[in-house]
């Protein structure tokens, strides 16, 4: 079965530092890996995807994510994080089985951004 | 991008009464939503996936007879949440994939609704 872990429930950095929100997977195969954001109240925002190709992806918001195969990991950063970072940070593996792509998602990682 | 919009966005409701949920694909057709519930600072857990004109599935220990979910067109989903309890109290979100655009893998949200039961 595929699965994401994160390892930390929350970040806190300080404004303009830079930040990582961190990821493993476990998957077979080559893997597909997603990050998404959620505001307060708000459903999940697409952040950034990687499929294949070049390991440095870059997303929205200015956010970029590192794919690492020895390490199994997909974290996210930012080179200067801003206060209006501050949010839930899911990173999320679609199960690619049967063609249904539902993602599982990693538990979350609430990211606080200190001005 | 892909937008979805759900309906209400906030809900209270008396217990025992039940509570109707919108999901819509705005600007491209769905064949397929999913029902999402999620716990305050929790990740997100499916509750079922819903296909249009025919029996949503649902997930493994999630009462498909007290979550209802109808898909009845290409753009609408709807999760009917019936005789309500304050332990059903919760975020609900749905999401879709555009089939058009430019990756199946990738997940369009809803806004998601608040419901609360007193």
């Amino acid at each position: 079965a595929q699965s994401v872990a994160q390892p930390e429930d929350q970040v806190n950095v300080a404004e303009g530092n830079p930040l990582t929100v961190k990821c493993t997977y476990s998957v077979s195969g080559n893997p597909y890996l997603f990050w998404y954001v959620q505001y307060p109240n708000r459903g999940l925002q697409f952040l950034l995807k990687y499929i294949t190709g070049d390991n440095l992806v870059k997303g929205s918001y200015g956010f970029e994510a590192e794919f690492n195969k020895s390490q199994t990991s997909f974290h996210l950063k930012k080179p200067s994080a801003l206060v209006s970072d501050s949010a839930l940070y899911f990173c999320a593996v679609p199960d690619l089985s049967g063609g249904s792509y539902i993602p599982t998602f990693g538990r979350g990682t609430s990211l606080i951004v200190h001005p | 991008g892909a937008v979805v919009s759900q309906h209400p966005s906030w809900v209270i409701c008396k217990s025992g009464t039940s509570v109707k949920i919108e999901c819509r694909s705005l600007d491209f057709q769905a064949t397929t939503m999913f029902w999402y519930r999620q716990f305050p600072k929790q990740s997100l857990m499916l509750m079922a996936t819903s296909n249009e004109g025919s029996k949503a599935t649902y997930e493994q220990g999630v009462e498909k007879d007290k979550f209802l979910i109808n898909h009845a067109s290409l753009t609408l989903s709807t999760l009917t949440v019936t005789s309500a309890h304050p332990e059903d109290s919760s975020f609900y979100i749905c999401s879709a994939r555009d089939p058009g655009g430019g990756s199946v893998y990738t997940q369009y949200f809803g806004p998601g609704t608040r419901l609360t039961v007193l």
